[in-house]
């Protein structure tokens, strides 16, 4: 399949180790955000969201940190494992539904066996 | 029960022709959107359609168009195609329920303007 990693940053894991990805939003009044995983020849994959009452949520080995003070995302992968070798990129969605989003370009996260 | 499909695959146009690309929600799904992710740059929002009509586009020319049939399937057409528009062009259908609404993506198509 084709690859949607060329020309992003890329991040480096052991097999085992934490993740963490990070993303950087620009609305202020974006009042929700997803996380998404997008696989070489596949369309993106929702992972976690979170709201922006909320600072932190956790999932099945994910978390997602928010902090709006600095408009800051981060995504945290614990036991990082083969199969989580992916683009992950952040959505922030302002009101009005979602078609008032903006994408984040992405980071290539490589996870070493 | 099947996800969003799209076809075709791939793509290989000339500059200047015209493209067609279609979309198949998720059965019951009523919301399709279009998003053209270009190499190194992140999703950009194209159209939304729902219940057959446009409700909003993204910051792109009037040659991309589009529309929504009875069945909720979807067409994205780009004319006049010039280089920049080689991306991948996905498709995501959603439904709301009780105030809650999910995204789901196709694999989407590449498209390639020589």
């Amino acid at each position: 399949g084709e690859s949607v990693g060329l020309h992003l940053p890329t991040l480096s894991v052991q097999e085992g180790d934490n993740s963490i990805i990070n993303c950087a939003y620009s609305n202020s009044a974006s009042d929700y955000f997803i996380w998404y995983k997008q696989e070489s020849g596949k369309g993106p994959q929702f992972i976690i969201d979170i709201r922006s009452n909320m600072d932190k949520r956790q999932g099945q080995r994910v978390t997602v940190l928010l902090n709006k003070t600095v408009k800051h995302l981060s995504l945290q992968i614990a036991a990082t494992q083969p199969g989580d070798s992916a683009v992950y990129f952040c959505a922030e969605y302002a009101p009005g539904g979602y078609q008032k989003v903006t994408f984040g370009t992405g980071t290539k996260l490589q996870v070493i066996p | 029960e099947a996800g969003v499909t799209q076809s075709p695959t791939h793509l290989i146009k000339t500059r200047g022709q015209q493209a067609t690309l279609r979309c198949s929600p998720i059965s019951g799904h009523t919301s399709v959107y279009w998003y053209q992710q270009a190499l190194g740059l992140g999703l950009q929002f194209l159209l939304w359609y729902d219940e057959g009509e446009e409700r909003n586009r993204g910051n792109f020319p009037p040659r991309f168009s589009g529309r929504q049939f009875p069945n909720y399937s979807s067409e994205l057409n780009v004319n006049a195609l010039e280089l920049e528009d080689s991306a991948l062009y996905l498709c995501a259908s959603s439904f709301r329920l009780a105030g809650e609404e999910t995204q789901y993506f196709g694999p989407g198509t590449r498209l390639l303007v020589l």
